[in-house]
């Protein structure tokens, strides 16, 4: 079966630290990946995905995420965290036939001035 | 880019009454538009996929009788809570996929129900 796993809920670090936040998944074919983030109380905001080719991809807002098939990752990085990094992020697996997306539980990222 | 605008933001209604919420792409046709329920703290959950001109299909163990979905044109899709209870209250986000496979889906700012 399908399934998104972020191991971290909460994660903090300072700013202007580096970032990294874990993503493995479980898909039978090659997948279609992404990260979101979502404000509170707001929808979801696309930082990037990953479909075919590179499997380094850059994001917006500095955000670059980085697919290892044969670990099953995807995990999203950033050199720098700002303040307004704080939110909620979530990694997505997307099936390529029924483009339904399969969510991760989330991760809170809490940055500490 | 494109654009999904969702309303109401948020939304306050009496247990027993109906809610409808709405989910339009503005610049773009959605053939197809996915609603999703969101916990406090938790991931998001898919309900139900809708397809214009067709009728929804429901995830498991979601009440297609108390969350009706219609998607009567390419740019409208609306998902109506039904005689609402408490347990409804949560957010509700739509997602919308647009033609180009490789764009991925663009997602409404989300309804924030609560039932009293």
């Amino acid at each position: 079966a399908q399934s998104v796993t972020q191991p971290d809920i909460h994660i903090t670090v300072s700013e202007g630290a580096s970032l990294e936040l874990r993503c493995n998944y479980s898909y039978g074919a090659t997948p279609y990946l992404f990260w979101y983030v979502q404000s509170p109380g707001q929808g979801l905001q696309l930082l990037l995905k990953y479909f075919s080719g590179d499997t380094l991809v850059q994001g917006i807002k500095g955000f670059e995420a980085e697919f290892k098939r044969s670990q099953s990752s995807f995990n999203l990085r950033k050199p720098s965290v700002h303040w307004s990094d704080a939110a909620e992020y979530f990694c997505a697996v997307g099936d390529s036939g029924t483009y339904k997306y399969i969510f991760g539980t989330g991760t809170r990222l809490k940055v500490l001035a | 880019g494109a654009v999904v605008s969702q309303h109401p933001s948020r939304v306050i209604c009496k247990s027993g009454t109906s809610v409808k919420i709405e989910c339009r792409s503005l610049d773009f046709q959605a053939t197809t538009m996915f609603w999703y329920r969101q916990f406090p703290k938790q991931s998001l959950m898919l309900m139900a996929t809708s397809n214009e001109g067709s009728k929804a299909t429901y995830e498991q163990g979601v009440e297609k009788d108390k969350f009706l979905i219609n998607h009567a044109s390419l740019t409208l899709s609306t998902l109506t809570v039904t005689s609402a209870h408490p347990e409804d209250s949560s957010f509700y986000i739509c997602s919308a996929r647009t033609r180009d496979r490789e764009s991925g889906y663009t997602f409404g700012s989300g309804t924030r129900l609560t039932v009293v």
